[in-house]
């Protein structure tokens, strides 16, 4: 079946380690996104990309890398720049149609000890 | 400035009864797109509905449906009769394209409680 895969699903960071989240999608979709949720908050974009070897910030994007080297993949690094990395942290791919939802992974929940 | 706001940060309703979930949105572009998501304590992101700016009618989709007024900029989620499985935080979003790249925003959600 097509999706989205988060993994892992649990992360602990100890202060000042960068850890990488990794997102792997399976639709053949173009555009991939990085959103993180804090508790009883909206999803903030962080990253997105539309094409391979293309990417933009997102509204907050400090403290965190992102690559696309392959149009399946996306991985997220949170740097030990960023922080406060403690949340929920979730990936989402689209295809270029206005009339297309948003496919999510399950997301990773990063607590940084 | 918001670009979508749900000023609803909880709600209870009865079981059965019908529940509107509002959200009103702020853009200067003829083409956008909306959404609801449902997000259950799991932690996923579950797609409701989806309303096109140019979409004339309003978007239903079994018991859930889209009230789409474009002059008021709102795009509030009706759910109706509604059901313990329903308890969940809801979130609408507006689909952007910006420069050619697109992107999703959120509004900060209205977590729903069904009572029995």
């Amino acid at each position: 079946d097509g999706g989205i895969t988060q993994s892992p699903k649990y992360l602990f960071r100890k202060e000042g380690q960068n850890v990488t989240l990794s997102c792997e999608q399976n639709l053949n979709h173009d555009a991939m996104y990085w959103y993180r949720q804090d508790p009883g908050q909206g999803l903030r974009l962080i990253y997105y990309s539309q094409i391979v070897n293309d990417f933009q910030k997102g509204d907050i994007a400090e403290g965190y890398s992102v690559s696309r080297e392959k149009k399946e993949s996306f991985p997220l690094t949170v740097t030990s720049a960023q922080k406060n990395p403690t949340a929920f942290y979730l990936c989402a791919s689209t295809t270029q149609s206005m009339n297309y939802g948003y496919t999510f992974g399950s997301g990773t929940r990063l607590t940084v000890v | 400035a918001q670009k979508i706001t749900q000023t609803q940060p909880g709600m209870f309703v009865q079981e059965k009864e019908a529940v509107t979930l509002d959200c009103t949105y702020d853009t200067s572009d003829q083409s956008y797109g909306l959404f609801w998501y449902k997000q259950p304590s799991s932690g996923e992101m579950i797609f409701l509905i989806y309303q096109g700016s140019y979409d004339e009618q309003n978007a239903t989709e079994g018991r859930y449906s889209l009230n789409f007024q474009k002059a008021r900029k709102s795009a509030n989620l009706v759910i109706s009769a509604s059901q313990l499985g329903d308890s969940a935080m809801y979130f609408c979003a507006m689909r952007e394209v910006i420069f050619g790249n697109e992107k999703l925003t959120f509004g900060t959600g209205t977590r729903l409680t069904i009572i029995p």
